[in-house]
């Protein structure tokens, strides 16, 4: 199964600013998903990121709010923007990968202050 | 769409309980259905899964049955342990390539000795 190395594990920001979590998975790989889990809730899909082409975004996300990068088949990026305390969460990427079906990276748990 | 509903917690059994935790789906084709879960301060982790009817996952004491008639795939094991403490989410793949995953809202257990 392929092996996903996400950065940073967590930070603290300030309400306004933007975060940029990264994904490395250490195979080629076609599709890409980025997940929400808010505390105590659920994983929520926010996008699937597909490489060179636009990432497809589930209802109630924005590409404005939650541009992301796919430049090549082992990285992408989600970038959390103008964020008020409400973004506050745990942010994951996940593929599709090996006889497990499904890779996780660590997440990323991101406050905001 | 395909959804996933999950028994809410939190559970709380004592040492060497029997656990089951239920889970039930909606899905169109023929999905896979897993398993996840998480422990505190970690990441997810899949704990077992099932890819066709009358499948049963395995993993670590616990067992789950892909049964297609009642839609359903519950979480059981026979004897909890207190490392067993963790949050359990089903999860649903419709099968499709490129689909992500579909989780419910998981469940909570709480192990006490």
């Amino acid at each position: 199964s392929a092996v996903i190395s996400q950065k940073p594990s967590r930070d603290i920001c300030q309400r306004g600013t933007s975060l940029t979590i990264q994904c490395q998975v250490d195979s080629q790989v076609t599709m890409m998903f980025w997940y929400r889990q808010q505390p105590g809730q659920s994983l929520t899909l926010i996008a699937t990121a597909n490489q060179g082409s636009e990432a497809t975004y589930e209802s109630g996300f924005v590409i404005d709010k939650f541009p992301i990068s796919r430049p090549n088949l082992t990285f992408s990026t989600l970038t959390v923007s103008n964020m008020s305390p409400e973004d506050s969460s745990i942010y994951l990427c996940s593929v599709v990968s090996g006889v497990n079906g499904y890779t996780f990276g660590s997440g990323t748990r991101l406050t905001v202050v | 769409g395909d959804s996933v509903t999950q028994m809410e917690g939190p559970v709380t059994l004592s040492e060497e309980a029997c656990l089951t935790i239920n889970c039930t789906y909606t899905a169109t084709g023929y999905p896979s259905l897993f398993w996840y879960v998480q422990y505190p301060g970690e990441g997810l982790q899949l704990l077992l899964k099932a890819t066709k009817a009358d499948d049963k996952g395995s993993n670590k004491g616990f067992e789950a049955t892909y049964r297609k008639e009642t839609t359903s795939f519950h979480l059981e094991k026979g004897s909890v342990q207190v490392s067993d403490s963790a949050v359990y989410f089903c999860a649903l793949s419709s099968g499709q390539a490129g689909t992500a995953l579909i989780f419910g809202k998981g469940t909570t257990l709480s192990v006490s000795s």
